[in-house]
């Protein structure tokens, strides 16, 4: 079965740090994507991330894809505050599946 | 707006009753995923409909069931509720690639269920 792991599951930040959220994934995929979800909300669509070695950015976001380490990394640059939220990555095959998202809060 | 609609957005209702939760797609898009969240489980797969068939089921409970309709909406429909069915259900559909999905899914607002 697929499983899909993210770490760390909990962030509290300071604005303008970096850091690193990582996506493992148990089984072979070369589609991975990317969503953002704020409290109470819907999900929605970052990066979609289809071969690997692939990299995207937005913003201060950027996301890339290992497929034969199984990892996508989600890199913030200079947090801000706007970019609280929880983030998931997921993982496609018939299906898609989530990990179990990280609470990001980015503090002043 | 991602273009994908949910009914009702709110729904209170009692254990052990019976309530059905509609979702129409993008327009275009052939595959209807339903998931559910919950604060302890995270967002779980429960089903995946392709042009109305079913085409891969996750952790639904037997309670549960779905279907699509010949012009792609969905209704997820759920019995016996229980206390723990309490959960935002979301709606999913993505562009038609097929059954292997390869654009993203578009998330509807979510429906969400209270069981009293």
């Amino acid at each position: 079965e697929l499983k899909v792991e993210q770490n760390p599951l909990f962030l509290s930040m300071q604005e303008g740090k970096n850091y690193t959220i990582y996506c493992n994934y148990s089984t072979t995929s070369d589609r991975l994507y990317w969503y953002r979800q704020d409290p109470g909300k819907s999900l929605e669509s970052l990066f979609v991330l289809l071969s690997n070695g692939a990299v995207k950015q937005e913003g201060r976001l950027m996301a890339s894809l290992d497929t034969k380490a199984r990892l996508s990394t989600l890199h913030i640059t200079a947090a801000v505050h706007d970019l609280s939220a929880t983030y998931f990555c997921a993982v496609a095959r018939s299906d898609m599946r989530f990990g179990a998202g990280t609470r990001l809060t980015v503090k002043p | 707006d991602s273009g994908v609609t949910q009914t009702p957005k709110h729904l209170i209702t009692a254990t052990g009753q019976r309530v059905t939760l509609r979702c129409s797609p993008r327009s275009g898009d052939l595959s209807v995923y339903w998931y559910q969240q919950s604060l302890d489980q995270g967002l779980q797969f429960l089903i995946h409909y392709y042009n109305g068939e079913e085409r891969a089921k996750g952790n639904i409970l037997e309670r549960f069931s779905a279907q699509q309709f010949p012009d792609l909406h969905s209704e997820l429909n759920l019995s016996s509720l229980e206390l723990g069915d309490s959960a935002l259900y979301f709606c999913a559909s993505s562009s038609p690639g097929g059954v292997i999905i390869t654009g993203e899914l578009f998330f509807g607002e979510g429906s969400r269920l209270t069981v009293l």
